[in-house]
């Protein structure tokens, strides 16, 4: 079956400060989503990644506070930076995967907490 | 633009009484419709997923959807809950056909009483 993986699981960190959070799916996909996740809360999409354009953001997130990568068709990173208290959520990243890329996986999540 | 509203952010049943978890959606376009759950300190697991085929949906652990176009409805129902079945589920909708991103209900949570 189709796996998905995010490092780091999980991280507590400084305000001011920047993570890098790294989605590895094992099979090509065209798109990949960040999504987040905060404390008691439902998932919100921030971006959608494609490989080989820039990523597109949704209402509320902007490219300063969370820059995307995808340099190839396997793997994305998000960089949560200038952290604040605030940012404190799981951030989880998907692909559509499947015989026909019909269905939304999810990698497990990175928990971020900042102090 | 499309959305979903779950009724409902706790339902506590006892162990061996039918689950029954509501989703509404809104759409303008024939949807594509999915349940997850997330166990505690997990990521999401599909349960099962509702992409215009047959309207009543078998997922994993025994849990099945039905698709009431006419009540814009998907509720997830299991006949007997077990213990292990606590945690919170997710109804969401994606806009942009299968492949496309989701969007998701604010969760109802799931607790199983012995």
């Amino acid at each position: 079956s189709a796996v998905i993986s995010q490092k780091p699981s999980r991280d507590i960190c400084q305000r001011g400060t920047s993570l890098t959070i790294q989605c590895q799916v094992d099979s090509q996909v065209t798109m990949m989503f960040w999504y987040r996740q905060q404390p008691g809360q439902s998932l919100t999409l921030i971006a959608t990644a494609n490989q080989g354009s820039e990523a597109t953001y949704e209402s509320g997130f902007v490219i300063d506070k969370f820059p995307i990568s995808r340099p190839n068709l396997t793997f994305s990173t998000l960089t949560v930076s200038n952290m604040s208290p605030e940012d404190s959520s799981i951030y989880l990243c998907s692909a559509p995967l499947g015989v026909y890329q019909e269905t939304q996986y999810f990698g497990p999540g990175t928990r971020l907490l900042v102090l | 633009a499309q959305s979903v509203t779950q009724l409902g952010s706790h339902v506590s049943v006892s162990e061996g009484a039918l689950v029954l978890l509501r989703c509404n959606y809104s759409s303008s376009v024939p949807p594509y419709l999915f349940w997850y759950v997330q166990y505690p300190n997990q990521g999401l697991q599909l349960l099962l997923k509702y992409t215009s085929a047959a309207t009543l949906v078998k997922g994993i652990n025994g849990f099945e959807a039905e698709f009431k176009k006419s009540e814009t409805s998907f509720h997830l129902t299991k006949p007997s809950a077990h213990m292990s079945d606590a945690a919170e589920y997710f109804c969401a909708v994606s806009p942009g056909g299968s492949q496309g991103n989701l969007i998701f209900g604010k969760g109802t949570k799931l607790s199983v009483k012995p």
